[in-house]
């Protein structure tokens, strides 16, 4: 069965850094775009980051382009989060997903999930 | 970025009710909307994809409709497993944005 388990949450003063990671397993990884969202406390669910199945393409989030980097080594099945220049707004459960394709398209849905890790950014 | 708002943020019901959540696209995704359920604690689930398909898996009494700019996820029947966050999200450009979300509580 799917499974997508993140580490590396955890607390952090603002302006340092924290790479998250995503461990799959069940599915052919390579085959897949993955993805992070990311949900602050209470709040709703935001997509900070695309990665194609190759890593050719990748998207960012305008809250998060040029801090965060989304990255992805096939060969151990990992998805990761480079985040670095961190902010207080930056506190959030995040959240690995795998993309149905590929890599995003019309039509893309986000249909399986870790557990979340959690990022608290605070002094 | 397209922008997705839910109607109503929340709405209380009982089990056996029928309940219909609205989400509506600040311009036309055809039918490139998704629905997930959201329990406290968890991840989100998802559940129904272009709009109107239903995930394996989904209990049927769960149903989606709509295309263009507005659309509907309607569950039937409501079961005590059924009370958590739904969300829509489309998926017709990148960033595929959320709706904010309809808290469906237990009256």
């Amino acid at each position: 069965q799917v499974q997508l388990v993140e580490s590396g949450g955890g607390v952090v003063q603002p302006g340092r850094s924290l790479r998250l990671s995503c461990a799959a397993s069940g599915f052919t990884f390579s085959s897949y775009g993955m993805l992070w969202v990311r949900q602050a406390p209470g709040k709703g669910l935001e997509c900070v980051a695309v990665i194609w199945n190759d890593g050719s393409n990748k998207y960012y989030a305008d809250s998060v382009k040029g801090r965060f980097t989304i990255s992805r080594d096939n060969s151990k099945n990992t998805l990761y989060l480079q985040m670095n220049s961190l902010r207080v707004e930056d506190t959030a459960v995040y959240y690995c997903a795998r993309d149905s394709s590929s890599g995003w398209y019309g039509g893309s849905r986000f249909d399986y999930w870790g557990q979340g890790t959690l990022l608290t950014v605070s002094s | 970025d397209i922008q997705m708002t839910q109607s109503p943020s929340s709405l209380s019901a009982s089990v056996g009710d029928r309940v219909t959540i609205t989400c509506r696209a600040s311009q036309s995704i055809s039918s490139y909307l998704n629905w997930y359920q959201q329990t406290p604690g968890k991840a989100p689930k998802h559940l129904i994809y272009d709009a109107s398909t239903l995930r394996s898996g989904v209990p049927s009494r769960f149903s989606g409709s709509g295309s263009g700019t507005d659309f509907t996820l309607t569950i039937n029947s409501l079961q005590p497993e059924d009370f958590a966050i739904y969300y829509c999200q489309h998926s017709y450009s990148i960033p595929g944005t959320f709706g904010q979300g309809t808290r469906l509580e237990i009256k």
